[in-house]
C-alpha cells in the first residue's frame, strides 16, 4: 500500500536550518510529481513547494521562495525540504503530498505530516 | 492567485442531517477543484476530485457539484464520522495552487 512518511521536524531556533524527508513506499515514486503543504496551529492548509517526477521542474510559494528548497532522490525514494532562514511564522505541521494527474490533478495520498517549530 | 473562499466557517448539523459546504473561487477554474477531509491530527484526505468524482472508497454519501467559481460538497445523511474540517482545493491555475479557509462540520 501507498505510504508516506515525514521526518526531520522538531524546534529550531529564527534563522537556522531544517531539512524534512519524506520516505515514500509502495508505488514507482520516481513517476509521480510531489508536494510539501503545510499547516500552521489552528489554521488552514497552505501550499508549500512541488517538484515534477525527475526533479526538472520545482515551483515555489511566495512565501518560502528563496529559502527553502525542494529536492528529491528517486533512488532512494525520498523527498526533501531544505529550509533555510527559518521564521516564527513557519511553524507548521508539513506534510508531503503525491500528485495523480490523469486528465484531473489531485493529491491522493498524504504523509502524516512533521511538525516544525520555530522559536528561541 | 486565485483566492478559494469557503462558506460557512461552521456548520452544525445533527446525525442523519444533510450539509451544504460551499467553496467560492476568485476567478473561475473551471472543474479543477478538489475537496479534502481533515480529522483533528491526521492528514487531509481526499473526497472528491474533478468537481463531482468521487475518489476511491468514498461513500455514496458525498457528492461534489459546481463548475467556475461555485462548488458545493454535500453529505447527505452525516454519520459520526464525517464531523470534520473540509477544505476545497483548485489546481486550475498554479502556482500557487490555494487552498479554502476550511469548514468546520461539528454536532449539532
Amino acid at each position: 500500500q501507498v505510504q508516506l512518511v515525514e521526518s526531520g521536524g522538531g524546534v529550531v531556533q529564527p534563522e537556522r536550518s531544517l531539512r524534512l524527508s519524506c520516505a515514500a513506499s509502495g508505488f514507482t515514486f520516481s513517476r509521480y510529481a510531489m508536494h510539501w503543504v503545510r499547516q500552521a496551529p489552528g489554521k488552514g492548509l497552505d501550499w508549500v513547494a512541488l517538484i515534477t517526477y525527475d526533479g526538472g521542474v520545482t515551483s515555489y510559494a511566495d512565501s518560502v521562495r528563496g529559502r527553502f528548497t525542494i529536492s528529491r532522490d528517486n533512488s532512494k525514494n525520498t523527498l526533501y525540504l531544505q529550509m533555510n532562514s527559518l521564521r516564527p511564522e513557519d511553524t507548521a505541521v508539513y506534510y508531503c503530498a503525491r500528485e495523480l494527474t490523469d486528465t484531473l490533478t489531485r493529491f491522493d495520498y498524504w504523509g502524516q505530516g512533521a511538525l516544525v517549530t520555530v522559536s528561541s | 492567485e486565485i483566492v478559494m473562499t469557503q462558506s460557512p466557517v461552521t456548520l452544525s448539523v445533527s446525525p442523519g442531517e444533510r450539509a451544504t459546504l460551499s467553496c467560492r473561487a476568485s476567478q473561475s477554474v473551471g472543474n479543477n477543484l478538489a475537496w479534502y477531509q481533515q480529522k483533528p491530527g491526521q492528514a487531509p484526505r481526499l473526497l472528491i476530485y474533478g468537481a463531482s468524482i468521487r475518489a476511491t472508497d468514498i461513500p455514496a454519501r458525498f457528492s461534489g457539484s459546481g463548475s467556475g467559481t461555485e462548488f458545493t460538497l454535500t453529505i447527505s445523511s452525516l454519520q459520526s464520522e464525517d464531523f470534520a474540517v473540509y477544505y476545497c482545493q483548485q489546481y486550475n491555475k498554479w502556482p500557487p495552487l490555494t487552498f479554502g479557509g476550511g469548514t468546520k462540520v461539528e454536532i449539532k
